[in-house]
């Protein structure tokens, strides 16, 4: 079945590390996103990226980091930089002809 | 994008109809408006969209004012597995950025 692949589901890291986070789809879609999700929240945009080879920054983009290299996969780095980077992190994807997104199933993120 | 505005909170009965209204008044003559959903700790599922005429699909209805400026989502008969947050979005399909903004939507409750 086509769809988009987070993973891990949960992962722990210590203060100061990096950490990268997976995001994998097999639908043929273009264009691809990464949101963040704070408790209580909405959701916010970190990234996203039209094409491969190219990406631009959202509303929250200060201390992540992406690569879009293949078309399928759209990780997530987050930086030592980021002051509070314990959150739910939602990976998306969309094609310009269904123009509604397909959402991964997050990954949750706690930095210890 | 046009901004648009949920109750924070609703209750349905099990088995009568959710009625989830949205208020959209400034949104423009080629933005669509749509209804995203989104179980706890899981990614959000597109619903439906439209411009202008009512749509159905075999999850909701979508009702859109004449005048475009509000919309009800309708679950024709709510189950517990319908309770999540719902989110209604309106944006102008492009190709540029393409990314929709998710706000706090409305908690729906399905009481058995």
């Amino acid at each position: 079945d086509g769809g988009i692949t987070q993973s891990p589901k949960y992962l722990f890291r210590k203060e100061g590390q990096n950490v990268t986070l997976s995001c994998e789809q097999n639908l043929n879609h273009d264009a691809m996103y990464w949101y963040r999700q704070d408790p209580g929240q909405g959701l916010r945009l970190i990234y996203y990226s039209q094409i491969v080879n190219d990406f631009q920054k959202g509303d929250i983009a200060e201390g992540y980091s992406v690569s879009r290299e293949k078309k399928e996969s759209f990780p997530l780095t987050v930086t030592s930089a980021q002051k509070n980077p314990t959150a739910f992190y939602l990976c998306a994807s969309s094609n310009s002809g269904t123009n509604h997104y397909t959402f991964g199933s997050g990954t949750r993120l706690t930095v210890v | 994008d046009a901004k648009t505005t949920q109750p924070t909170s609703m209750d349905c009965a099990e088995g009568r109809a959710a009625n989830l209204p949205c208020n959209h008044s400034t949104i423009s003559g080629n933005e669509y408006v749509y209804w995203y959903r989104q179980i706890h700790s899981q990614g959000p599922q597109y619903i439906i969209h439209g411009l202008k005429n009512n749509e159905t699909n075999e999850m909701a209805s979508l009702i859109i004012t004449e005048d475009r400026k509000s919309s009800t989502l309708i679950l024709p008969h709510a189950t517990l597995r319908d309770t999540a947050v719902y989110y209604c979005i309106v944006r102008a399909p492009s190709n540029t950025g393409n990314q929709f903004y998710f706000g706090t939507g409305t908690s729906l409750t399905v009481i058995p």
